[in-house]
């Protein structure tokens, strides 16, 4: 079993509508999770972190989680072509403060249509 | 407000050759990490440096590969007698200090090994 995992996709949305990425990790133990945006030819950008269960919004993205479910999400409101990326899932791997490397899923590509 | 600076951005060379990539960190952050990324994959961590010390260095594959950051700014990864398999995009991540905190990247180094 992968420590991070997401769907590959590609997820296809038409222009306006919800996109929901989601990402399974293994560590029970993990504290804080992050989704990074890569376009194409580009480096990750960080978009959302998020530390408690529940939901967190910021703008039109909302990130949730469930740690019991060991389950994190991304949800894009009002879907625009722009935001056609492969999004990337982070799991922060504490170990107790011996280190704070991420682990990444594989990166679920959305293609949003106009 | 500067980001992450990586130098150089493409790096071409030759099976065999000795290799040095640069990362200069946000101003203020103590923490900084190599990730290799794939295509296809997700960045997958190399060595994660709190101040001048590396904390964590189990990412990297193999004695071939080695990073330094003596006054605690500036990183090095150093990569000596290169492989075709060691072909990826080199990125560099900094953040405040450990402890969760949000990691951002550089634009990375492409390094292709002919």
């Amino acid at each position: 079993q992968k420590e991070v995992e997401q769907n590959s996709g590609p997820l296809s949305v038409p222009e306006g509508a919800i996109a929901s990425l989601n990402c399974t990790y293994s560590d029970r133990g993990s504290q804080s999770f992050f989704w990074y945006r890569q376009y194409s030819g580009k480096s990750p950008e960080l978009i959302m972190s998020i530390y408690s269960n529940g939901d967190k919004e910021d703008g039109r993205f909302t990130a949730q989680l469930n740690k019991a479910s060991q389950y994190v999400s991304l949800l894009i409101r009002d879907s625009q072509p722009s935001d056609s990326a492969t999004y990337l899932c982070a799991v922060n791997m504490n170990y107790g403060g011996a280190t704070n490397k991420l682990i990444f899923g594989t990166g679920t590509l959305l293609a949003v249509q106009p | 407000g500067a980001g992450v600076s990586q130098t150089p951005s493409n790096k071409v060379t030759e099976k065999g050759k000795y290799v040095e990539l640069r990362c200069d960190p946000i101003s203020g952050h103590t923490a900084l990490y190599w990730y290799r990324q794939s295509l296809g994959q997700g960045p997958e961590f190399l060595i994660y440096f709190q101040g001048t010390g590396a904390a964590d260095d189990s990412g990297l594959p193999n004695d071939r590969f080695f990073a330094v950051r003596p006054e605690g700014s500036v990183s090095t990864l150093k990569i000596q007698r290169t492989e075709r398999g060691d072909s990826a995009v080199y990125l560099c991540a900094s953040s405040r200090r450990q402890g969760y905190q949000p990691q951002h990247f550089g634009d990375g180094t492409r390094l292709s090994i002919l």
